[in-house]
Order: C-alpha cells, then sequence, then structure tokens
C-alpha cells in the first residue's frame, strides 16, 4: 500500500511568490491535514480538509490556502511569500471524521520550502 | 484549547539503556494519543495509537501506557540502540479530528 506522498520534495521561492505543495493521501483516505514546521519550532496545524471541504483552519494568514479534489489529493498554496514562511510542510491523511476516533494519522515525508 | 507538554526536552543514554519518554496534556477529553519519530529533515512515522479506552499498547521493544484521568502518557523503550536515535513526538486528538503536538524529545543512543 502506498503511503503519503508529498511533491515536490524541495522547493525554493523568492519572497513574494507564490508556491504550491501537493499531497496524496493514502487510498481510502478522505480527510488530508497540513502542518508547519518551522526550523526549531513545533508542528504547528495549517489546515484540514475531508470530502473536498475545508472542516478547520490553523491560526495563519489568508495567504495560506488549500483545496482538495474530487480523488481527495490536496494542494497547499502560499501567496506572497516570506522569509518566515521557510519550512517543513507535512500532509498528513486519515480516514474521515467518524472512523478517526480509531484510527491514526499517516504522515508524508514533506516538503522542504526555502524563500530566499 | 488542548496543550501538549514532553519531558525532557533532550535526552542522552548510552546503548542498551532502557528509557521513559513523558507526554502530559491539558484536556483530558481525548479520542486517542499518538506516539510519532521523526528523523531530522524527514517526515513523522507513527509509532503507538492509543485509544481513549485503552490504557497500553505495545509495539517490540516500544511500549506506550496512557491515563487519561492524570493527562499523561509515557513511551517506554528497552534496549535503546544507537538507530533509536530521533526527535519523539505525542499527538493528542480531541473533537475537530486535529492533532496537538508536544515540542518532542530528542533522543540520542550513545554507541
Amino acid at each position: 500500500e502506498a503511503g503519503v506522498t508529498q511533491s515536490p520534495t524541495h522547493l525554493i521561492k523568492t519572497r513574494g511568490q507564490q508556491a504550491t505543495l501537493r499531497c496524496s493521501p493514502i487510498s481510502g483516505h478522505t480527510s488530508v491535514y497540513w502542518y508547519q514546521q518551522a526550523l526549531g519550532l513545533g508542528l504547528q496545524f495549517l489546515l484540514w480538509y475531508d470530502e473536498g471541504e475545508e472542516r478547520n483552519r490553523g491560526n495563519f494568514p489568508p495567504r495560506f490556502s488549500g483545496r482538495q479534489f474530487p480523488n481527495y489529493s490536496s494542494e497547499l498554496n502560499v501567496n506572497a511569500l516570506e522569509l518566515e514562511d521557510s519550512a517543513l510542510y507535512l500532509c498528513a491523511s486519515s480516514f474521515g471524521p467518524i472512523l478517526i476516533t480509531n484510527y491514526g494519522y499517516t504522515f508524508g515525508s514533506g516538503t522542504r520550502l526555502t524563500v530566499v | 484549547k488542548q496543550e501538549v507538554t514532553q519531558i525532557p526536552a533532550a535526552l542522552s543514554v548510552p546503548e542498551g539503556e532502557n528509557l521513559v519518554l513523558n507526554c502530559s496534556f491539558t484536556d483530558s477529553a481525548i479520542y486517542n494519543l499518538q506516539w510519532f519519530r521523526q528523523d531530522p529533515g524527514k517526515g513523522l512515522t507513527s509509532l503507538l495509537l492509543i485509544q481513549s479506552s485503552q490504557r497500553e499498547q505495545t509495539s517490540g521493544r516500544l511500549n506506550a501506557s496512557l491515563d487519561k484521568s492524570s493527562g499523561r502518557s509515557t513511551l517506554y523503550i528497552a534496549a535503546s540502540q544507537p538507530g533509536d536515535s530521533a526527535t519523539y513526538l505525542c499527538a493528542a486528538k480531541n473533537s475537530g479530528s486535529r492533532l496537538t503536538f508536544g515540542e518532542g524529545t530528542q533522543l540520542t543512543v550513545n554507541p
């Protein structure tokens, strides 16, 4: 069974540009979560999508946005990049809200975004 | 709002030692608690998942316990090996399907 896949592995952008990160969940999982892990900091919750809808959002500005496609894959878009957006962005997937109480999250390997 | 704390922040032990990592959470109304391992610059690998109705889970040399009433979980690693060196994260799941992570314990096992 394929795990959670994220692309690209690394991404270098200049300040002010836009970045698009992609995530494919495990087959059968309908929920996708995005987390930011800046250097030396903990994991900060960004967004949760389930069945194509945004279900919850962390304390991030609106320039962080995303969507979930009919096949449950997801994109994270970061507009007007700032230097402090440099971080490891992790995607996780799980079964939907009803089943999640019995199952955990599976994480991908992450996308390392560097803003110069 | 759930808050998760992990102690110690860093731990260095000689190979072969048994060790305990601690995790505490403020909101005991959790659905489950999950322990992860993270190697430098990598994603998270799930180690153990404990349901709120369970007291412990075991996988190989790893044993995780959960005490909801006191808001605590521990991860016990038996006979540690250099390959166990990594950051260990605990995460609590409450309603709303989001996980709240601790800051992690950075473990170094010296040969």
